[in-house]
């Protein structure tokens, strides 16, 4: 049971290149979120989903598209990175709970 | 607008000793509570939840207390251990209908065991 996957773990971007960080989860959970991570600021809600085919923005959306074709996934993508979209990504979901599992992160630089 | 924080961004504590790590809530609206745990380098890990309508629930060496009247979280740690260095976060979410809502993260706070 490999609980939440991230891919890829790190990633070095140009300014104005695009890339999709992937998650996968195999425990059935309706619940999926990706989070940002920058030193003193804790987890910032970027982009969540309720279900697959459904998907909402949360505290920092901007910059950023998410998709969830099939349940078990939930991509992120970068259009055009910026270096203000240096962080580490953490991707995270559950069923009607509290309790988040989450990835190991993607420490994602652009320069 | 509504903030999830900590009180103290470091706590240097004694193998042995009781943690006690802090937490201040302004979401009067906030029904549920958890704390995680994030060692270096991973992800999140829950450690223990705790509902508006509790004011203390308690886990395996853990202890978490509630105090709406000041909007007040805490999580005691019992005998502290060198594997329990790692940065502890609070969220806090607001349940909605029988939806789960959206957590908010405090910045977290570093905890170091010295031996």
């Amino acid at each position: 049971n490999a609980g939440v996957t991230q891919t890829p773990k790190f990633r070095v971007l140009k300014t104005g290149q695009s890339m999709t960080l992937l998650c996968a989860q195999d425990m059935n959970h309706e619940y999926m979120y990706w989070y940002r991570q920058d030193p003193g600021m804790g987890l910032r809600l970027i982009h969540y989903s309720v279900g697959e085919g459904t998907t909402a923005k949360g505290e920092v959306p901007d910059g950023y598209n998410v998709s969830r074709l099939k349940k078990q996934n939930f991509l992120l993508g970068l259009e055009s990175a910026a270096p203000s979209q240096t962080s580490v990504y953490f991707c995270a979901s559950t069923a009607n709970t509290g309790e988040l599992f989450f990835g190991e992160g993607s420490r994602l630089t652009v320069l | 607008g509504e903030s999830v924080g900590l009180h103290l961004p470091t706590l240097s504590v004694q193998e042995g000793d009781n943690s006690i790590i802090n937490c201040a809530y302004s979401n009067s609206a906030s029904d549920y509570f958890i704390w995680y745990k994030q060692e270096s380098g991973k992800g999140p890990q829950f450690i223990i939840d705790i509902r508006s309508n509790m004011d203390k629930r308690q886990g395996q060496r853990v202890t978490v207390l509630l105090n709406k009247t000041v909007k007040h979280l805490s999580l005691q740690i019992a005998a502290t251990q060198p594997g329990d260095s790692a940065v502890y976060f609070c969220a806090e979410n607001i349940k909605r209908g029988d939806s789960w809502g959206k957590l908010q993260f405090g910045a977290g706070t570093q905890v170091v065991v010295t031996p």
